[in-house]
């Protein structure tokens, strides 16, 4: 079965540009997440989209970040423009269920962003 | 809400010694909490849960970890060390309306030979 992809892996921008990551999460998952993890510290989340529609962006900086899963299959997360404090990896996630939570994630490798 | 706090950011063991990495949550209701490991250049990965029932609840590579609601602690230990187990480990738990999960700050632990 394959896992969650993500891409780029990697991503060196300066300030005040854009950047978008992209997402397939496992077939057949209903829910998807976006997680932000700044060196040092656990994965925060951003959003999290049950099919194609958002169940939480609360923590979602929404002046500057952008998601979308169209089709309820798989997903992008825009930032722009970028400042220095966005450098992080970004965690995608899924998982099965489509009722409530399991706790019970499957991530994809991240994709480290870095803002110069 | 609940939340979760890992005590040490870094712990190292010789190998085949106890492993023991520590976890604290704050919650007003019976928790649901996690240990997910994440590997160098890797995901996440769930390495076990804890919902209701037994307080001991095993996961994959040989860890453990032990509900004790009176320390309101979910402490992950392994026998014996592999240098294998060198990665950061991270505590969670489900809080909120919304029943997200919430991770700890990550304990990287480093298997010394």
């Amino acid at each position: 079965e394959a896992g969650v992809a993500q891409s780029p892996r990697y991503k060196i921008i300066e300030k005040r540009q854009s950047v978008a990551f992209w997402c397939n999460p496992i077939s057949g998952h209903a829910t998807l997440y976006w997680y932000q993890q700044i060196l040092g510290q656990g994965p925060k989340l951003l959003i999290q989209f049950q099919n194609n529609g958002v169940v939480d962006d609360s923590q979602l900086p929404k002046d500057r970040f952008s998601a979308e899963r169209l089709k309820g299959v798989d997903s992008t997360l825009k930032i722009q423009p970028a400042k220095l404090e966005d450098s992080a990896v970004y965690l995608c996630a899924s998982s099965l269920t489509s009722g409530a939570n399991t706790g019970e994630l499957f991530f994809g490798e991240g994709s480290r962003l870095t803002v110069l | 809400a609940q939340s979760v706090t890992q005590l040490g950011s870094h712990v190292s063991v010789s190998e085949g010694a106890l492993v023991l990495l520590r976890c604290n949550y704050s919650s007003s209701v019976p928790p649901y909490l996690f240990w997910y490991v994440q590997y160098p250049n890797q995901g996440l990965q769930l390495l076990l849960k804890y919902t209701t029932g037994a307080t001991l609840v095993k996961g994959i590579n040989g860890f453990e970890a032990e509900f004790k609601k009176s320390e309101t602690s979910f402490h992950l230990t392994k026998p014996s060390a592999h240098m294998s187990d060198a990665a950061e480990y991270f505590c969670a738990g489900l809080s909120g309306s919304a029943r997200q999960l919430t991770f700890g700050s990550g304990t990287q632990l480093t298997v010394l030979p």
